[in-house]
């Protein structure tokens, strides 16, 4: 199935715990982005990666980090979370070289941090 | 800083137009994106406009005026599934975009 996957699709962690949240696409995109989402919010960038191997800091990167191994794999990794980071979650790709940029997301997870 | 600004909500009856605003102020501009997000849902795409100009895909249209920092998204014979919210977002480099915070649209019977 073409598209984006994100996985789990919600969560609740205690404050303190490791999570890393996994986004895998099979469109060849070459860019991927993390965003988070609150409650009357837009959508922030929290990370990004332009090529496999290669990843950037958003609009709000502090307590976040990101790998690109691979140009399929997207993974973000909370390393000890926080009440704060109780958000939405989408991961995006796109072809950066098609002008518009279009990006196409996933279905999110939910993650809630007590 | 970079902002964007549009309406946090607007009412309208099904089969009318809507227009939704956005002005924006960025450190880098390639383009004016549209994304509709249905309660629940993922993001997805509308439309893309890079030059100043309307921008038409069936009932939606999409304008920008670069030198305004403006754009509008414009909806016809509205539908009850048009009801989403809606963001524009700049494309302020190749490859990354800033959302605005959503227009919340509903649409009545």
């Amino acid at each position: 199935i073409a598209g984006i996957t994100q996985a789990p699709t919600s969560q609740i962690l205690a404050a303190g715990r490791r999570m890393t949240l996994r986004c895998t696409q099979d469109m060849r995109h070459n860019a991927m982005y993390w965003y988070r989402q609150d409650l009357g919010l837009g959508l922030r960038l929290i990370h990004y990666s332009n090529t496999a191997g290669t990843t950037g800091k958003g609009e709000v990167p502090d307590g976040y980090s990101v790998s690109r191994a691979n140009t399929d794999d997207f993974p973000l990794t909370l390393a000890s979370a926080v009440p704060s980071q109780t958000s939405v979650y989408f991961c995006a790709s796109s072809d950066s070289l098609a002008g518009h940029n279009e990006q196409f997301f996933g279905p999110g997870t939910r993650l809630t941090v007590l | 800083g970079q902002s964007l600004e549009q309406p946090s909500e607007v009412t309208a009856v099904e089969g009318a137009i809507v227009q939704i605003n956005c002005t924006y102020q960025t450190s880098g501009f390639y383009g004016l994106s549209w994304y509709q997000q249905h309660d629940g849902g993922a993001p997805t795409f509308l439309s893309y406009n890079g030059l100043d100009g309307l921008e038409e895909t069936g009932r939606f249209s999409s304008f920008l005026s670069r030198s305004d920092s403006y754009g509008y998204l414009l909806l016809q014979e509205l539908q009850m599934k048009d009801s989403a919210s809606y963001f524009c977002a700049v494309n302020w480099s190749s490859y990354k975009l800033i959302f605005g915070s959503g227009t919340r649209l509903l649409v009545r019977p």
